[in-house]
């Protein structure tokens, strides 16, 4: 129940697409659902956040999309860019009672020329 | 958000021996954690730091294998006992900050041979 699944594993998208990654949770009272980026050699940077009571946030060219209902969020990188190929890893956290981070299993992004 | 220094960056050790990471924070953060990420893996959480109180590990990791100290609310240690080459990793620190945010440092990469 403290699992969090993503997919796909691997993503390759032309540069101006759009690059869709998604993830499940299972626990109903997680209460954040962060996305973070990693490039290689790097420790993982927030990217966006969202909480249960918002359907989606934007933040420039990302996007999160979260459907409480079917306990799924998903990512959206819109004009995909080649400097957004990096590992992208969805988390959960039941952030109000000082939760640990649960993170998926990571998409490594390639966005082709 | 927090700045996170991690110590040393990488390094190269015998198996059997030991080392010590170090993480120092900019600010004073009441949690720290310390993850795991194996060559193409995921995060996985070791444990959490709490200052004033005895580190909480997740299943699998034990305190005779993973020692943490959290002497300040600025600063921790981890340090990997008697490693081996399935030790070879990075170990990443992590502080929960404020407005929902959860910093990574920049990783510690360690090859055991």
């Amino acid at each position: 129940q403290q699992q969090v699944k993503q997919s796909p594993q691997s993503l390759i998208v032309q540069k101006g697409g759009i690059s869709i990654i998604n993830c499940a949770y299972e626990n109903t009272a997680f209460d954040y659902f962060p996305w973070y980026q990693q490039f290689p050699g790097k420790g993982p940077a927030l990217l966006i956040a969202i909480r249960p009571d918002v359907s989606e946030k934007k933040e420039g060219r990302f996007t999160i999309s979260f459907n409480k209902s079917a306990k799924q969020f998903s990512l959206h990188i819109m004009d995909s860019q080649p400097g957004d190929s990096a590992t992208y890893f969805c988390a959960a956290t039941l952030y109000n009672q000082g939760g640990k981070l649960i993170f998926g299993q990571g998409t490594e992004l390639s966005v082709k020329p | 958000s927090a700045v996170i220094s991690q110590k040393p960056s990488r390094d190269i050790c015998q198996r059997g021996t030991s080392l010590t990471i170090q993480c120092q924070v900019d600010s004073q953060v009441t949690m720290m954690f310390w993850y795991r990420q194996q060559p193409g893996q995921s995060l996985t959480l070791i444990a959490t730091a709490n200052q004033g109180s005895e580190a909480t590990y997740e299943s699998g990791f034990v305190i005779d294998k993973f020692p943490i100290s959290r002497p300040n609310l600025t600063f921790s240690t981890l340090t990997v006992s008697n490693m081996s080459p399935e030790d070879s990793s990075i170990y990443l620190c992590s502080v929960r900050g404020g407005n929902y945010g959860y910093t990574f440092g920049s990783g510690t990469r360690l090859t055991v041979v």
